[in-house]
């Protein structure tokens, strides 16, 4: 199966203030058509996950553009660029190119 | 806008088998791969499956032996079976509809249902 490993586990945000969230997989995730089948979702808390990203940086529909994917083969970044409070929650990275779908152990994002 | 209701008992004791169905409204059940997904409480998610509208499946090798996903397509739902149950198998279960295109995310999360392995 493919690892995912994420970083920071944790993250202290101040509102306004950009974060950034990276992903790394044990496997290249880049397919011969080009595409990295990379997505993230964000679970807010006491909420059902939700899709933000989805091939490494196409964002989903209704999501702000204050949140931009990008990397390539292995490594990835999740940033938004200006934290609001309603960003609070835990930010998962799933792998679906290949095997069984796995997710990175999350990230937990709080307001300072 | 679709909308997915996972239902099925809270309770299920040690060595039974869990059985939980998907009941997708605002949408047809055609065209899409269909998901679980589960969350031990306070931990993180797991993917367990997919089923094609078809009935054709894939499932997660760490969990294969011990699970049947199927889908009726005359009453829009879709459902998981996992037998031999134990308190690991105790999680939020998610049932979720992929997007289009090839290795699509998924779109769509029901809201969850709490499933606890106890005698």
């Amino acid at each position: 199966d493919i690892v995912m490993t994420q970083s920071p586990l944790s993250l202290p945000v101040t509102p306004g203030e950009p974060a950034s969230i990276s992903c790394r997989s044990s496997q290249s995730l880049l397919y011969t058509n080009g595409d990295n089948y990379l997505d993230w979702y964000l679970q807010k808390p006491g909420k059902s996950p939700q899709l933000l990203m989805y091939l490494g940086f196409k964002r989903a529909s209704g999501v702000p553009d204050r949140f931009s994917g990008s990397g390539s083969g292995t490594d990835f970044t999740l940033k938004i660029s200006r934290v609001e409070a309603e960003d609070v929650g835990t930010y998962y990275c799933m792998q679906a190119l290949q095997g069984p779908r796995t997710f990175g152990q999350g990230t937990k994002v709080e307001i300072k | 806008q679709v909308q997915l209701q996972e239902s099925g008992p809270g309770l299920v004791k040690p060595s039974e088998t869990l059985s939980l169905t998907c009941t997708v409204s605002g949408g047809s059940i055609t065209n899409y791969y269909w998901s679980w997904i589960r969350q031990p409480p306070g931990k993180g998610l797991e993917w367990i499956g997919y089923i094609y509208y078809t009935g054709s499946t894939d499932y997660n090798p760490s969990l294969k032996s011990r699970i049947t996903i199927s889908v009726d397509t005359s009453k829009n739902q879709f459902s998981l079976k996992l037998s031999s149950v134990t308190a690991a198998d105790t999680a939020i279960y998610y049932c979720a509809r992929h997007m289009t295109g090839r290795n699509p995310p998924l779109g769509y999360w029901g809201q969850g249902t709490l499933v606890t392995v106890s005698s």
